[in-house]
């Protein structure tokens, strides 16, 4: 059973950047894209972007210019960075795989990121 | 981007209750839609894929139907363990889009 967790800090800084990583277990990497989601308090989920097993990107158009997205598989584990925060970035973010194309199949259990001064 | 409507945002029902939750896509997606459901502090949880799907370990009690702009997810008779919130997820195109969600509460 394919588990992931995403970590890193629940408070940022507006104008700083967002970090985030999951930690993939239960399974390999390779062959899966793995994905970011996100879902800011009260509002529906946002896909963010892809890497996958081999470095490969797709990020979504509106948050492209300021998404970095990369993946070190000798610790299974991959990682998101979001520039120039604002509030309209705090939302739970999720990590997840997908093996066929882009339908989630696992997710982690979110992560909630506040953007405050 | 494909738009998902989703409807209702929320509902009330017993135990017992038949339940319908609906995605509408903004153009045509084929059957390339997935059901989730999701509880609190919980990983989303994939209950059927391609429309109507069932995964193995899903309750039977889950269907879904639809093809192209309108798909339903139906719990024929709602258990204490399905109060959640449910959603849908269109992959037919970049970027995937999502339905707002629905939340299934105890009348």
């Amino acid at each position: 059973q394919v588990q992931l967790q995403e970590s890193g800090p629940g408070l940022v800084k507006p104008s700083e950047t967002l970090s985030l990583t999951c930690s993939v277990s239960g399974g390999s990497m390779s062959g899966s894209h793995w994905s970011w989601i996100r879902q800011p308090p009260g509002r529906g989920l946002e896909w963010i972007g892809y890497v996958s097993y081999s470095g490969n990107v797709n990020y979504n158009p509106s948050l492209k210019s300021r998404v970095t997205m990369s993946v070190d598989t000798s610790k299974n584990q991959f990682s998101l960075k979001l520039g120039s925060v604002t509030a309209a970035d705090t939302a739970v973010y999720y990590c997840a795989r997908s093996a066929t194309g882009l339908l989630f199949d696992y997710w982690g259990q979110g992560s909630l990121v506040a953007v405050s001064s | 981007d494909i738009q998902m409507t989703q409807s209702p945002s929320s509902l009330s029902a017993s135990v017992g209750d038949r339940v319908t939750i609906t995605c509408r896509a903004s153009q045509g997606i084929r059957n390339d839609l997935g059901w989730y459901q999701q509880k609190p502090g919980k990983a989303p949880k994939r209950l059927i894929v391609a429309a109507s799907t069932l995964l193995s370990g899903v309750p039977s009690r889950f269907s879904g139907s639809g093809s192209g702009t309108e798909f339903t997810l139906t719990i024929s008779s709602l258990q204490p363990e399905d109060f959640a919130t449910y959603f849908c997820l269109q992959y037919n195109n970049y970027p995937p889009t999502f339905g707002g969600g629905t939340k299934v509460e105890i009348k």
